[in-house]
């Protein structure tokens, strides 16, 4: 079985430009989460999807961050214009199921971010 | 909000020695997960404990969920050098899922 595959592995840019990261989930889950880790610190959950649908983005900074998950399969993060401090690894993850079933993560290799 | 808390941040045994990472919610969690992180790579589910009290074992690894469902513990018993890496909580709240800080486990030969 395919894992989750991001694109690219990594990316350095310079503050205020803009970037984006693509995600392509394990086939046939359902639930996709893009995921920032810094240097560190646990993954901070972003963007929560439910087939093309957002279940939960409280935590996505929406004056700068941008997510799609069109036709409910792979789905696109973008980040317009970074700051320096948005360096970070971005993970996403697939699962087949959300809320309290079992619902077991799996991650892809992530992205990771250098801000200059 | 809701927040998970790991204690110790850091862990260093000789191999063959015991470990233990503690995880604590401020609420009542719906399940907890476990993951474990080798340095450079990505989180891998190790496992979900859902009932109150519940106990599960892996090999060396215990997993234990509070009565509460507010704190939950991973113990590993003789420790190898493939041991080593960052071991996360996720609390999960209903809606959606908060990872602790981890505790990140050194195994010295």
């Amino acid at each position: 079985e395919a894992g989750v595959a991001q694109s690219p592995r990594y990316k350095i840019i310079e503050k205020r430009q803009s970037v984006a990261f693509w995600c392509n989930p394990i086939s046939g889950h359902a639930t996709l989460y893009w995921y920032q880790q810094i240097l560190g610190q646990g993954p901070k959950l972003l963007i929560q999807f439910q087939n093309n649908g957002v279940v939960d983005d409280s935590q996505l900074p929406k004056d700068r961050f941008s997510a799609e998950r069109l036709k409910g399969v792979d789905s696109t993060l973008k980040i317009q214009p970074a700051k320096l401090e948005d360096s970070a690894v971005y993970l996403c993850a697939s699962s087949l199921v959300r809320l309290q079933s079992y619902n077991e993560q799996f991650f892809g290799p992530g992205t990771r971010l250098t801000v200059l | 909000g809701q927040q998970v808390m790991q204690i110790p941040q850091y862990q260093h045994v000789q191999e063959g020695e015991d470990f233990t990472t503690y995880c604590n919610s401020s609420t009542t969690l719906s399940n907890i997960q476990w993951y474990k992180q080798r340095p450079g790579g990505h989180p891998v589910f190790l496992i979900q404990l859902v009932k109150s009290g519940e106990v599960k074992k892996q090999k060396r690894l215990t997993f234990q969920f509070g009565e509460a469902k507010k704190n939950s513990s991973l113990h590993i018993t003789a420790t190898q050098t493939t041991d080593v890496g960052t071991y996360f909580c996720a609390g999960n709240y209903g809606q959606n899922f908060v990872f602790g800080p981890g505790t990140r486990l050194s195994v010295l030969p």
